[in-house]
């Protein structure tokens, strides 16, 4: 069972850049996709990238501008990065893998709040 | 730009039927899209109850199934239960690696 979760910094301040990581466990980094979900308080959930660990990555073409995300095979993670965040990037961000298009094995989510 | 359509509530007596469905502004939705449904109750991540239109994903109980109705998607909770109290969103593929979920319906079972 792949096992998921999230970290970085709880609060980021306004223009700056938000990374987050999310450490991968019980399945294999390399052979599949994974995604970022975020979702803002009391709404719903927007999707905002995926990645393969090949390279290939997908964007949110919303977000596409301000969004990167990579691998690190060696630690079994990936990470965003988000940078320009305003307070409408106060969201709950999930990492999940994404298989057979539906996505699965979600972390917990960690919570991000921008503001000065 | 792709909006992706729920009811934003609904509710349900127990033991009753409720069909949630999912539609496209600009399409209508088929199997093409992967439809894929998912289930949140407050502070926990999201659960996947139904992916691929109509599989439903390990342990969800056959209650939940997924199909195709007119132009949508739907999530049909049949014997409905007040563990089903939940948040529930649908998300689609839209080809290019793109997926868009919808706003998601709460579903109140009373």
């Amino acid at each position: 069972q792949v096992q998921l979760q999230e970290s970085g910094p709880g609060l980021v301040k306004p223009s700056e850049t938000l990374s987050l990581t999310c450490a991968v466990s019980g399945g294999s980094i390399s052979s599949n996709w994974w995604t970022w979900v975020r979702q803002p308080p009391g709404k719903g959930l927007e999707w905002i990238a995926e990645i393969y660990p090949g390279g290939t990555t997908h964007y949110n073409p919303s977000l596409k501008s301000r969004v990167t995300m990579s691998v690190d095979k060696s630690k079994d993670q990936f990470s965003l990065n988000l940078t320009s965040v305003t307070a409408a990037d106060t969201a709950v961000y999930y990492c999940a893998r994404a298989l057979s298009k539906k996505f699965d094995s979600w972390g917990q989510g960690t919570l991000v709040t921008v503001s000065s | 730009q792709t909006v992706v359509t729920q009811e934003p509530s609904f509710s349900v007596s127990p033991g009753g039927t409720v069909t949630l469905t999912c539609g496209l502004n600009s399409d209508s939705v088929s199997t093409n899209y992967y439809p894929s449904w998912y289930q949140q109750t407050p502070g926990q991540a999201p659960r996947t109850l139904i992916y691929n239109t109509n599989t439903r994903s390990s342990g969800v109980p056959d209650r939940f199934s997924g199909s195709i109705l007119g132009n949508k998607a739907a999530l049909t909770i049949t014997g409905a239960q007040s563990t089903d109290e939940s948040d529930y969103y649908c998300a689609l593929f839209m080809g290019g690696g793109i997926y868009v979920f919808g706003g998601g319906t709460k579903l109140t079972v009373l």
